[in-house]
């Protein structure tokens, strides 16, 4: 299995615009997670999908902010419109739905906002 | 707020002796707890983790400790090598709830010197 496929993994883009991060989390994973690294916070989660279904979303900073999972296999995190606070480091990461296991990130994608 | 906290931003050992990275949480309905470890560009890659029936759990070079009552576990790598400079992360999990998601601490960067 080639793991958590995202893309793009560099993305620079004008303050205003909209940006569409992309997922593809490893088959047969049953949930599926957003989290953004700056030095500030850390890791923090945005939002957490399980079957597809958005579980908590109480982490997505702002309603500039939007994900989805239309399917098992694909999700977006969308930033409508971005700005420079935004710029981070954004990862998807996805684990088998029961028992104790652990969650396979991506390699992320380095978000600048100018 | 933070649940699951790194109050050492660095760390700086030499290589052969003992690293210890320290973790503490707050969410006493946390019953799995990890460490991933990330290197600069890559995403964070699982490491060692402990449930919280046991309190160590070995594997090779990597013990982590828990300690239930004082919320608080440890990563003790033995030997340390140059290889293990990274950003190492703790996590904590409640599993009861089947996906739930992991909450990370900030991490402690680990420098390893020769």
């Amino acid at each position: 299995d080639a793991g958590v496929i995202q893309s793009p993994r560099h993305e620079v883009t004008e303050m205003g615009q909209e940006v569409t991060l992309r997922c593809k989390p490893i088959s047969g994973h049953n949930s599926l997670f957003w989290y953004r690294q700056t030095m500030m916070r850390g890791l923090e989660l945005l939002i957490y999908f399980n079957n597809n279904v958005p579980i908590d979303d109480s982490g997505m900073p702002e309603d500039r902010f939007s994900a989805k999972m239309p399917n098992a296999s694909f999700s977006t995190l969308k930033i409508q419109p971005s700005e420079p606070r935004d710029s981070a480091v954004y990862f998807c990461a996805s684990k088998p739905g029961s028992g104790n296991t652990e969650a396979f990130f991506g390699q992320g994608t380095r978000l600048t906002v100018v | 707020d933070q649940q699951v906290k790194q109050n050492s931003p660095s760390l700086s050992v030499q290589e052969g002796r003992i690293s210890i990275l320290n973790c503490d949480y707050t969410n006493s309905m946390f019953d799995y707890f990890l460490w991933y470890k990330k290197y600069p560009a890559e995403g964070p890659t699982f490491l060692i983790s402990i449930s919280s029936i046991k309190d160590k759990n070995e594997d090779g070079r990597f013990t982590v400790f828990l300690n239930k009552s004082a919320k608080h576990l440890s990563l003790h790598i033995v030997p340390s090598q140059p290889g293990d400079s990274a950003v190492y992360f703790c996590a904590a999990s409640w599993t009861a709830f089947s996906g739930y998601a992991l909450n990370f601490g900030k991490g402690t960067s680990l420098l390893v010197t020769p």
